[in-house]
């Protein structure tokens, strides 16, 4: 089990440019939370999904910024029109079927905006 | 609204001192409350979690409700545990961390 992928672990897009984040989590894990860190911020919840649904997007800017978790495939924050202060570290985690199961943390995207 | 707070952003000791890392929290519900670690160039990492009560790698964390603190401590630290740890009292909300630094 390798464990919770994340690809690519370096982005650079230019303003307005369209990024593609992937996660891939642990076999047999459902449940997948995307974080952003800011330099110098502790992680901020952004998105929480669960196969093909959207279970808490609280934490996610309500423009350019999407998530998905198909039935096949990693899941993906998509941010559109990318800015500066888009400029983070990118992390996901992914846990089991029971709420109490250890989350399980990705090495990052680090997504650099020009 | 749920907040934490560490209020070191660095902490420096010596081989063999006690650590204590502390979090404070504000939190609607009954929080879960967990210390990850993340050592460098590795990904972060579960270090220990309230409700197992358990000790890992000698560090243990006691829950104080009157004071809504989770403080982190070991008695006798190791350059090995060199790490940025964060609190988190859920898994939605972390802390900003504290760099802890054991030097020889």
């Amino acid at each position: 089990n390798a464990g919770v992928m994340q690809n690519p672990r370096h982005l650079v897009r230019r303003r307005g440019q369209e990024a593609r984040l992937r996660c891939s989590p642990m076999k047999g894990h459902s449940h997948v939370y995307w974080y952003r860190q800011l330099p110098e911020e502790g992680l901020k919840f952004m998105v929480y999904l669960q196969k093909e649904n959207i279970i808490d997007e609280s934490g996610m800017p309500k423009e350019r910024f999407s998530a998905e978790f198909p039935k096949e495939g990693p899941s993906i924050l998509r941010i559109q029109q990318v800015v500066r202060g888009d400029s983070a570290a990118y992390f996901c985690a992914s846990r089991g079927e029971t709420s109490t199961d250890t989350q399980y943390f990705g090495p990052g995207t680090r997504l650099t905006v020009l | 609204a749920q907040r934490v707070t560490q209020p070191e952003k660095l902490l420096s000791v010596f081989k063999g001192a006690p650590v204590e890392l502390k979090c404070n929290y504000s939190y609607s519900g009954s929080p879960e409350l967990f210390w990850y670690v993340q050592y460098s160039r590795q990904r972060l990492q579960l270090l220990l979690r309230h409700i197992s009560r358990e000790s890992i790698k000698g560090f243990t964390a006691d829950l104080n409700k009157g004071e809504t603190s989770f403080h982190l401590k070991k008695p006798f630290a190791q350059e090995e545990d060199s790490a940025m740890y964060y609190c988190a009292p859920s898994t939605l909300t972390f802390g900003k961390g504290t760099m802890l630094l054991v030097s020889p």
